[in-house]
């Protein structure tokens, strides 16, 4: 079975631009959950769909939005970014989101 | 508010030398206990789920073990290609579905 895919791999923008992520989850995995991955800060949930739904939000702005297809494959997107939004992006899909969540390899983003 | 602890922070190993990194947690109820092995650059690589005290689960040179506080990852006679971040996370009953809360992480080097 193929695991978690993340599009694109590696992203360079400059302040103020916005940048869209995708992410595929495993086949059969309804559940998408997206986190951000700074050396200070280490994992820190941003927000969780299922079934084109989002069920719950860490404490992020607003900059931060996704989304969910009835395919089940999610995009996050970041408006107007900044230097600090500079991070690794990870993605994790499970069954029903209760239950253990695989990652897949991450988007690196720097801002300049 | 729920949290989690990972110490030490980093551990330098020799070759065989066997050893345990601690991962204590607060939650009000927990759903699920998480160990992950995450290499530079890569995302999390999911090893155990554990789900009640007393457990324990065990893969090859690694055996993660459960109290009501804490848990354990155990590495016995480790290798150079054990060496990592390891990171540990938890899922609340009361808190949202799809949300991890991860420790810091403890990064393991193992010397030949």
């Amino acid at each position: 079975k193929a695991g978690v895919t993340q599009t694109p791999r590696y992203l360079i923008k400059t302040r103020g631009q916005q940048v869209t992520l995708s992410c595929s989850p495993i086949s059969g995995h309804r559940s998408v959950s997206w986190y951000q991955q700074t050396p200070g800060q280490g994992l820190q949930f941003l927000f969780e769909y299922f079934s084109e739904t989002q069920r719950n939000k860490g404490n992020f702005p607003g900059r931060f939005s996704g989304r969910q297809f009835s395919n089940s494959r999610s995009e996050m997107n970041v408006s107007t970014l900044e230097l600090g939004d500079s991070a690794l992006y990870l993605c994790a899909s499970s069954l029903g989101g209760q239950d253990t969540q695989y990652f897949g390899p991450g988007t690196r983003l720097t801002v300049l | 508010e729920d949290q989690v602890t990972q110490s030490p922070e980093a551990l330098r190993l020799q070759e065989g030398e066997s050893s345990s990194l601690n991962c204590s947690y607060t939650v009000s109820g927990l759903r699920g206990l998480f160990w992950y092995r995450q290499d530079p650059g890569k995302g999390p690589e999911f090893l155990f789920t554990l789900y009640s005290a007393g457990e324990e689960k065990e893969k090859e040179r690694l055996k993660a073990t459960l109290t009501k506080k804490e848990s354990f990852l155990h590495i016995t006679a480790p290798k150079p290609e054990d060496s990592a971040t390891y990171l540990c996370a938890v899922q609340d009953y009361g808190g949202s579905q799809g949300n991890l809360i991860f420790g810091k992480g403890t990064k393991l080097s193992v010397k030949p």
